[in-house]
């Protein structure tokens, strides 16, 4: 079935303490990404890679640090997480840039 | 800066029809998409235009005038399913960086 599959769906944590999001998708897509959703902002895109080792960052990127050494893979990180981070988070992938975007399910991510 | 503007909340009754605007300021602008998200899920596609005029998917059509900045969404013979958020979404590409920028959602109600 294709998917994208993210993990933990669910976390909370305390501030700075480094923390990972992992995304990973099985249909061999280009573009991935990863957005946090806050009420009443919508969705804000994080980072986003094109490919395998060539990423950019999106409209909010302070604080967060991503890689994408394979191509199915594209791991969220926080290095020191703080408060204004707790939100829910989304992975998305696409063929291409111009094609559309497959959702995962959200992590949920709560930082005390 | 990237801004899409589209109504916050929306009203209507089973088998009625319904138009949720986007207008949108970007630059680089490469298409308009939509994409549906039911409390707790995770928001699928649903149309895209990068040309002016009508697409239209079953009860969804989507529209673009691009020298308007403005598309809207059209959904026809409502049914309670569709009581869902609307995020209209812009992809933007410009020197050299390939994103995507969503509005703050609207909230649509389907009424019996």
């Amino acid at each position: 079935e294709a998917q994208v599959t993210q993990n933990p769906r669910y976390l909370i944590t305390v501030t700075g303490k480094k923390l990972t999001v992992t995304c990973s998708q099985n249909m061999n897509h280009e573009y991935m990404s990863w957005y946090r959703q806050d009420p009443g902002l919508g969705l804000r895109q994080i980072y986003y890679s094109m490919n395998v080792e060539v990423t950019d960052k999106g409209d909010v990127p302070e604080g967060y640090k991503v890689s994408r050494k394979e191509k199915r893979n594209f791991p969220l990180i926080l290095e020191s997480p703080s408060p204004n981070q707790t939100s829910l988070y989304f992975c998305a992938s696409s063929l291409k840039f111009n094609q559309p975007q497959h959702f995962g399910d959200g992590t949920r991510l709560s930082i005390l | 800066g990237q801004s899409l503007e589209q109504p916050s909340e929306v009203t209507a009754v089973e088998g009625a029809i319904v138009q949720i605007n986007c207008t949108y300021q970007t630059s680089g602008f490469y298409g308009l998409s939509w994409y549906q998200q039911h409390d707790g899920g995770a928001p699928t596609f649903l149309s895209y235009n990068a040309l002016d005029g009508l697409e239209e998917t079953g009860r969804f059509s989507s529209f673009l005038s691009r020298s308007d900045s403005y598309g809207y969404l059209l959904l026809q013979e409502l049914q309670m399913k569709d009581s869902a958020s609307y995020f209209c979404a812009v992809r933007a590409a410009t020197s050299g960086t390939y994103k995507y920028i969503f509005g703050t959602g609207t909230r649509l109600k389907v009424l019996a």
